[in-house]
């Protein structure tokens, strides 16, 4: 088991342009979340997800758009980056919602110039 | 909304030593989960606690989920040089049941 994946690893962008950041679990988990972790602010929740094809906002969802199409895959889309959004991108997922655990990617680093 | 007050936000102690740490909130959790974040790397889950009162060990980490269902415990004995990162607490409150509310972690120095 992979666990969970998270890919690019890096990435810079400049202002404006857009990106999509792909999170893959092989757990069969049904939930899956995105975070976006700054320095003194811990871990925020952008947008999650309770299972395929359902999708819902989090603490930060503005800037944010996600979908999940299929049951192993999470996205997390940028339409236009802004410097503001300069941060490190956690994915995590969680079996059922009996199960509280939830299982973290490695993050990817993004830099908005 | 919700948080978790983890405090201080830095510690250092020498190799060997044991710590504690703590994590408190005003409102009741029904889960508490402690995880451990090393650099250029995403969170560990190192202990998850169900029921209150409960005391967990994993090695040489213990937790206890507190008895008032606000605050959880998480300690380390003979500290080790790979003890070094962040933990982080996180708790699920009655009611909801999709997320997670996350302290800002403590950043824990160990020296040789």
């Amino acid at each position: 088991n992979a666990g969970v994946t998270q890919t690019p690893k890096f990435r810079v962008l400049k202002t404006g342009q857009s990106m999509t950041l792909l999170c893959a679990q092989d757990m069969n988990h049904e939930y899956m979340y995105w975070y976006r972790q700054d320095p003194g602010m811990g871990l925020r929740l952008i947008h999650y997800s309770v299972g395929e094809g359902t999708t819902a906002k989090g603490e930060v969802p503005d800037g944010y758009n996600v979908s999940r199409l299929k049951k192993q895959n999470f996205l997390l889309g940028l339409e236009s980056a802004a410097p503001s959004q300069t941060s490190v991108y956690f994915c995590a997922s969680r079996r059922t919602s009996t199960a509280s655990e939830q299982y973290f990617g490695p993050g990817t680093r993004l830099t908005v110039t | 909304g919700q948080q978790l007050n983890q405090s201080p936000q830095s510690m250092f102690i020498q190799e060997g030593e044991d710590v504690s740490m703590n994590c408190t909130s005003s409102s009741i959790f029904n889960t508490w989960l402690w995880y451990k974040q090393d650099p250029g790397e995403g969170p560990v889950l190192l202990i998850a606690l169900y029921k209150a009162g409960e005391l967990t060990s994993n090695g040489r980490l213990t937790a206890q989920f507190g008895i008032t269902r606000k605050d959880s415990f998480l300690n380390i004995s003979a500290s080790i040089p790979s003890d070094v990162g962040i933990y982080f607490c996180a708790g699920q409150l009655i009611g909801a049941n999709s997320k997670l509310t996350f302290g800002k972690g403590i950043t824990l120095s160990v020296r040789p």
